[in-house]
């Protein structure tokens, strides 16, 4: 089935170390997004790439970095995580861009835990 | 600035209906989406409204005003599984989603 994948589901690190999530698509879609969600709060958008042109939020911060490799794949890089940035991260996909009403397509979430 | 509103908190009863409400003002309009987040998962598609008025689909139904920034999500049959969050979505005039903080439906026997 097509689908979208992250990896790891969970992840621990520890305070100031790297960590890397990644998610890869068999959806063949154009853009690809990156989302923080804290308990209770709406989705907020970090930043997308429309083929491998990268759109950064204007609040995202320097510490979050992404790479999209090609297609299918697009990682999401922490520099030095702090305790704050313990969230679920969530990449979604789209064909377009969201034109014509057509929808965003989850994958299941990175739960990061920073001890 | 752009903002989407909707209650924290709902409860329900099994069998019963619910009407899940949503107010927004955003930067223009390309449409509003609704999604069923289940704790610990991601957000699922339920529906679609860029034109006024009613769009059924099974148990769910979503409206929309836009004259008055407003939408509903309307529930029928409610069945436990039905218990999660429900999250309220906007699509601007740049083809972005501003997201509500979602409504958490709690079900009761």
């Amino acid at each position: 089935d097509a689908m979208v994948i992250q990896n790891p589901r969970y992840q621990v690190t520890q305070f100031g170390k790297p960590v890397t999530l990644s998610c890869s698509q068999t959806l063949n879609h154009n853009v690809m997004y990156w989302y923080q969600q804290k308990s209770s709060q709406a989705p907020k958008l970090l930043f997308h790439y429309y083929d491998k042109d990268f759109n950064n939020e204007a609040d995202t911060p320097d510490n979050f970095q992404s790479r999209r490799p090609n297609t299918s794949f697009c990682f999401l890089d922490i520099r030095s995580p702090g305790l704050g940035d313990a969230a679920m991260y969530l990449c979604a996909t789209s064909r377009d861009g969201g034109r014509g009403g057509e929808t965003q397509y989850f994958g299941p979430g990175t739960r990061l835990l920073v001890l | 600035g752009q903002n989407i509103d909707q209650p924290t908190e709902m409860t329900a009863t099994e069998g019963a209906i619910v009407q899940i409400n949503c107010t927004y003002q955003t930067s223009g309009f390309n449409g509003l989406f609704w999604y069923q987040q289940h704790a610990g998962e991601a957000p699922t598609f339920l529906s679609y409204n860029v034109l006024d008025g009613l769009e059924e689909k099974g148990r769910f139904s979503s409206f929309l005003s836009r004259s008055k920034g407003y939408s509903y999500l309307l529930l029928k049959e409610l069945q436990m599984k039905d218990s999660a969050s429900y999250l309220c979505a906007v699509m601007d005039s740049n083809y972005q989603l501003i997201w509500g903080a979602g409504t958490k439906l709690i079900i009761k026997p």
